[in-house]
């Protein structure tokens, strides 16, 4: 199993620009998160989806659309790039309802977002 | 005052050392508790979940006090390889699925 993947690795934009994150995980699992982690900072949640054909605002949703394409792929969009936008975006996955003590968050790699 | 609040750090600490890692959460709902370690510019990942018996994996002990809110990792005979950020996270039993990620604790684990 690969796990969580995330395309790309690093990105740069320029301010006003769009783009697309992508995620994808092959552990069948319900839910999904998008991150964001700013330098020395914790994880700030932005959109989740619990299961596939819902999505949920976290608590930085703000200048960012998802989409949960089916039960494997989550994406994030960002329409209008702005350099507070620049930070290392994390994409989870997680089994839900399923034994408690696996029942946690596995992580993607990551994308390293530049926005100048 | 945050859901999951864990020291900052950094601590410091030379190779062979035991050092314990502390965090308290705040929300009744708390369901099920973790520890992950998270490397410099790498993503977090699942070091052992917690169990109120105390577990144990290797050098890793994690320790869980629901009537206190209180949790701990004690990692023993320091590894540099053990330097990293440890996070403390606390699934909720609530609508949504939320999890909650402490701001981690830093190690640096010196020769």
């Amino acid at each position: 199993n690969a796990g969580v993947t995330q395309t790309p690795k690093f990105q740069v934009l320029k301010t006003g620009q769009s783009m697309t994150l992508q995620c994808a995980q092959d552990m069948n699992h319900n839910s999904m998160y998008w991150y964001r982690q700013d330098p020395g900072m914790g994880l700030r949640l932005i959109y989740y989806s619990a299961s596939e054909g819902t999505t949920d605002k976290g608590e930085v949703p703000n200048g960012y659309n998802v989409s949960r394409l089916n039960k494997r792929e989550f994406s994030l969009r960002l329409e209008s790039a702005a350099p507070s936008q620049t930070s290392v975006y994390f994409c989870a996955s997680r089994p839900l309802g399923g034994q408690g003590r696996t029942d946690t968050q596995y992580f993607g790699p990551g994308t390293r977002l530049t926005v100048l | 005052r945050k859901e999951v609040e864990q020291d900052p750090g950094p601590f410091n600490v030379p190779e062979g050392a035991t050092v314990a890692f502390n965090c308290t959460y705040s929300n009744s709902a708390s369901q099920s508790f973790f520890w992950y370690r998270q490397d410099c510019r790498k993503e977090p990942k699942l070091l052992m979940s917690v169990y109120s018996s105390g577990n144990e994996d290797g050098r890793f002990t994690a320790q869980l006090n629901r009537a206190s809110q209180y949790i701990s990792l004690l990692i023993r005979d320091s590894k540099l390889s053990d330097s990293a950020t440890y996070l403390c996270v606390v699934n909720l039993n609530t609508g949504g699925f939320k999890t909650i990620f402490g701001a981690g604790t830093r190690l640096f684990v010196k020769a």
